[in-house]
């Protein structure tokens, strides 16, 4: 397993156009999380999911914003209707359950630019 | 809720110098905590973490770090800075769910020769 692979790495679109990012973990990792990183700020919390199920989400995930999870293996993160305010890099990470001692594995992220 | 003060926005060093960036948390409990960094344009590379025990925690790089509860802070450590290590460093806290995180602004290392 080379870690947690997302695509595509960078993402150009225009104002008002749907986008869909994709995310595959570690492959024995059962959580899976989403976080956006814009200019100069840390990396902030979006949501979470436990194999399949969404356990939680930011109040920064606007009605726009969907995640799944399908299968509990990769994850989409869908930005409808796009505002030059998502600008941003949207970055995937995954870990074992709690308990386990573990920590967060971190993509690479998606850079999304809208124009 | 928990969150993250990374005082410094940018540092200078030179190459061969010690280095020490500060992180200070606010958490009730015992936090988890992370320094992570970040090349240009890339993901995040766990440095090193605290969970428990030792308070001095070694990482990778020749990074260390000391967990002090009384100042509430995180701050990392390296002897000996190399010109690669120029990069963003965040600190981060998990608290309940380790993996659930909240981060510091960063602090944008620069390297001179």
């Amino acid at each position: 397993d080379t870690g947690v692979s997302q695509n595509p790495r960078h993402k150009i679109t225009k104002r008002g156009q749907n986008v869909t990012f994709r995310c595959d973990p570690i492959s024995e990792h059962n959580r899976l999380y989403w976080y956006r990183q814009t200019l100069g700020q840390g990396p902030e919390f979006l949501t979470y999911f436990q194999n399949e199920a969404q356990l939680e989400k930011s109040r920064l995930l606007s009605d726009r914003f969907s995640a799944e999870r399908p299968k509990g293996s990769f994850s989409t993160l869908e930005i409808q209707r796009t505002e030059q305010g998502d600008s941003a890099m949207y970055l995937c990470a995954s870990s074992l359950a709690e308990g386990a001692g573990t920590e967060a594995f971190f993509g690479q992220g998606t850079r999304l630019t809208v124009v | 809720a928990q969150s993250v003060t990374q005082p410094d926005i940018h540092i200078t060093v030179s190459e061969g110098a010690s280095l020490e960036l500060r992180c200070n948390y606010s958490y009730g409990a015992t936090p988890y905590l992370f320094w992570y960094v970040q090349s240009p344009g890339q993901g995040l590379q766990l440095l090193l973490k605290y969970f428990s025990g030792d308070t001095l925690v070694q990482g990778i790089k020749g990074f260390e770090a000391e967990f002090k509860r009384s100042q509430s802070s995180f701050n990392l450590r390296k002897p000996s800075v190399h010109w690669s290590d120029a990069a963003e460093y965040f600190c981060a806290v998990g608290a309940g769910t380790a993996s659930k995180l909240t981060f510091g602004t960063g602090t944008r290392l620069q390297v001179t020769l």
